[in-house]
């Protein structure tokens, strides 16, 4: 059985660097072709993709926030984190993390709530 | 960046009718070396993370009912639910995974009428 689990602070100020970590079992990321994908939905809103990180650890982001991310795994620990930094208000959302085998997002995480506020 | 549009934003469908979100991508999804098209459909309920439907633009996840169903190539999709059930009220994201960085829709909200 494949599952995922987001981990992180709840709350965190302006200007801080968020820490995500997704903690999975089920399968292994040194398996050829297997990729984990960071996701993010504000309230009410859309899903907006994050980052992606391989099997062979090539990694890939967003456009428009790839100046502030960084994306990384232990393979022994089965955990991806995610590094988010100079966090605003609207940065704001559920953070989930997503498993891709194939290309497809075929398990996704619960997601965890970020509140960025001072 | 490919951006991902689909239509209508809301949609109300009456209990055993049938309804159809559509999307179009920016540029195409389709793989000529495959021959497929890297397009997936998501359903996600009220505080539920989205739940993956259907890959590849028409092929449907395991265990998923064969009411919905996906059609379309290149730059036009659209999922079908060919008769509606009070459990399908959801919101409905298509996303292209053809390459990164991975787009998604801004989602169709599905209500019974």
């Amino acid at each position: 059985q494949v599952t995922l689990k987001e981990s992180g602070p709840a709350l965190v100020k302006p200007t801080q660097t968020l820490t995500l970590t997704c903690t999975f079992s089920g399968f292994s990321l040194s398996t050829t072709e297997m990729r984990v994908n960071w996701i993010r939905q504000p309230p009410g809103k859309a899903l907006e993709w994050l980052a992606r990180i391989d099997w062979d650890d090539d990694k890939f982001y967003s456009t428009s926030l790839k100046t502030r991310l960084t994306i990384s795994k232990d393979t022994s620990r089965n955990q991806v984190v995610l590094m988010m930094t100079n966090m605003d208000p609207v940065d704001t959302a559920t953070y989930y993390c997503a498993r891709a085998y194939g290309g497809q997002f075929d398990a996704w995480g619960q997601g965890t709530q970020v509140t960025v506020s001072s | 960046d490919i951006v991902m549009t689909q239509s209508p934003d809301s949609l109300a469908v009456s209990l055993g009718e049938r309804a159809t979100i559509n999307c179009k991508s920016s540029q195409s999804v389709l793989y000529s070396s495959n021959n497929k098209n890297y397009l997936a459909w998501f359903q996600q309920k009220p505080g539920q993370p989205p739940k993956l439907l259907i890959y590849w633009a028409s092929t449907r996840e395991s265990g998923v009912p064969d009411r919905f169903s996906g059609s379309g190539s290149g730059t036009d999709f659209s999922l079908t639910i060919s008769s509606l059930q009070a459990e399908d009220v959801a919101v409905y994201y298509c996303q292209q995974s053809y390459n990164t960085p991975y787009t998604f829709g801004q989602g169709t909200k599905l209500e019974i009428k």
